[in-house]
């Protein structure tokens, strides 16, 4: 069965420093990886996707992540956070045909002045 | 020109009631779905339509029951409402199931009193 772990439900950094969400997934085949943001009383927005073309793919507002079989990880990254990156950011994980998304249970970024 | 477009946006109703959320599409997507979203942000399937023909319904109580009209609509009708049905739900759609990313609507919160 498909599942998706994120360690940390809450992560803390400095505006500017590096962003570093973790996300670690578990399925029987090659997955379609998903990181979503959601901002406080909205709905998700997408901000990259890996679906077996590049293991590194690049997102908008400047995020990024990386495809690693052999971790069986799709951490997303930001070079330089801003104030407005804090939001709820989800890992999702799907499969061809399985007419449904498995989320993680969510990490909250908090960026400080 | 809202991609997915729920209504209503807030619900409050007493228990007991029954209630509907209606849901829109307008991206030629052949699947929708409707998630919740409990109150620690944990994201959880309940339905998923292919073609307006049910795919999943993941052991949701029978009081919780999906119509989708047409291909580019999915409500959601809810019976005797409980207390544990405070929830935020959101309805989202994919041209396929699984195989590429999900648009997610700005969601309905409801509130059981």
């Amino acid at each position: 069965a498909q599942s998706v772990t994120q360690l940390g439900s809450h992560v803390s950094v400095s505006e500017g420093a590096l962003v570093l969400l973790r996300c670690n997934y578990s399925s029987s085949v090659p997955p379609y990886l998903f990181w979503y943001v959601q901002y406080p009383n909205q709905g998700l927005q997408l901000l990259l996707k890996y679906t077996s073309a590049a293991t590194l793919v690049k997102g908008i507002n400047g995020f990024e992540a990386e495809f690693k079989k052999s971790e069986t990880s799709f951490h997303l990254t930001k070079p330089s956070a801003h104030m407005s990156d804090a939001a709820e950011y989800f890992c999702a994980v799907s499969d061809s045909g399985t007419y449904k998304y498995i989320f993680g249970t969510g990490t909250r970024l908090k960026v400080l002045a | 020109d809202t991609a997915v477009s729920q209504t209503p946006k807030y619900l409050v109703t007493q228990m007991g009631n029954d209630k509907s959320i209606k849901c829109e599409q307008n991206l030629g997507h052949d699947t929708m779905y409707w998630y919740k979203q409990d109150s620690k942000k944990f994201l959880k399937i309940m339905f998923s339509y292919n073609n307006k023909e049910l795919i999943i319904n993941e052991t949701v109580p029978n009081r919780f029951s999906p119509k989708s009209p047409d291909k580019a609509h999915l409500n959601l009708h809810i019976n005797s409402l409980e207390l544990g049905d405070s929830a935020v739900y959101f309805c989202a759609s994919s041209q396929e199931g699984g195989n590429t990313e999900a648009f997610f609507g700005q969601g309905t919160r409801l509130t059981v009193v």
